[in-house]
């Protein structure tokens, strides 16, 4: 299983883009990079998922290297309510089922 | 509308006793799952059911069964709760295993303190 590295936690300025960066050097040519986050006392909310390409949604852009080692989450204008804890991971196929393994995760805090 | 919604959202109970919490989706979804966030907020899968079929039971003690009367529902009955089993449940749905692209849509959670 594709394992990642996230950093504990990072601020960001309210109104500046939040560049959340993740690890996943042992990646598979066939998995996917999903982008959660939890704000505090809610369910994980899905924000973005991608295999190569960079994608972009109304919530956020997911920039993936070539080697495909590594991703940038990146909220283009942060406001308060990005505060949360946000969650890389990397889809794991188990005998054939898929399952969201998450880790720890990155606290990221918006500043006023 | 709410897409998961789980029931119920507190549930405090004592030691021994047995509880059930309630699932239902709305999506249309053919894949529902059972996660447990513990105190220290570690997030982890406990079962997944396909069309009312297990597909993933992650080595949760017998004391817990699911139950899927149908595909838009997964309850989660625990026997014999003991304080290790306090944490936030929290059910999720997705379109299927083996799809590609396809996020999960989780609940709002259900808070369970034993005491």
């Amino acid at each position: 299983d594709a394992k990642t590295t996230q950093p504990t936690s990072m601020d960001c300025a309210e109104g500046r883009a939040a560049n959340l960066p993740c690890n996943h050097s042992t990646i598979s040519g066939n998995e996917y990079v999903y982008w959660y986050r939890q704000i505090h006392s809610q369910g994980p909310q899905y924000i973005i998922h991608g295999l190569k390409n960079n994608e972009t949604n109304e919530m956020a852009s997911l920039i993936i290297t070539e080697d495909r080692k590594s991703s940038t989450l990146i909220l283009p204008h942060a406001t308060l309510r990005d505060t949360a804890v946000y969650y890389c991971i990397v889809r794991v196929v188990n005998f054939g089922n898929e399952k969201l393994t998450f880790g720890t995760g990155t606290r990221l805090t918006i500043i006023p | 509308d709410t897409a998961v919604s789980q029931t119920p959202k507190y549930l405090v109970t004592q030691m021994g006793n047995d509880k059930s919490i309630k699932c239902e989706q709305n999506l249309g979804h053919d894949t529902m799952y059972w996660y447990k966030q513990d105190s220290k907020k570690f997030l982890k899968i406990m079962f997944s059911y396909n069309n009312k079929e297990l597909i993933i039971n992650e080595t949760v003690p017998n004391r817990f069964s699911p139950k899927s009367p149908d595909k838009a529902h997964l309850n989660l009955h625990i026997n014999s709760l003991e304080l290790g089993d306090s944490a936030v449940y929290f059910c999720a749905s997705s379109q299927g295993p083996r799809l590609s692209g396809y996020g999960y849509t989780f609940g709002s959670g259900t808070r369970l303190t034993v005491v």
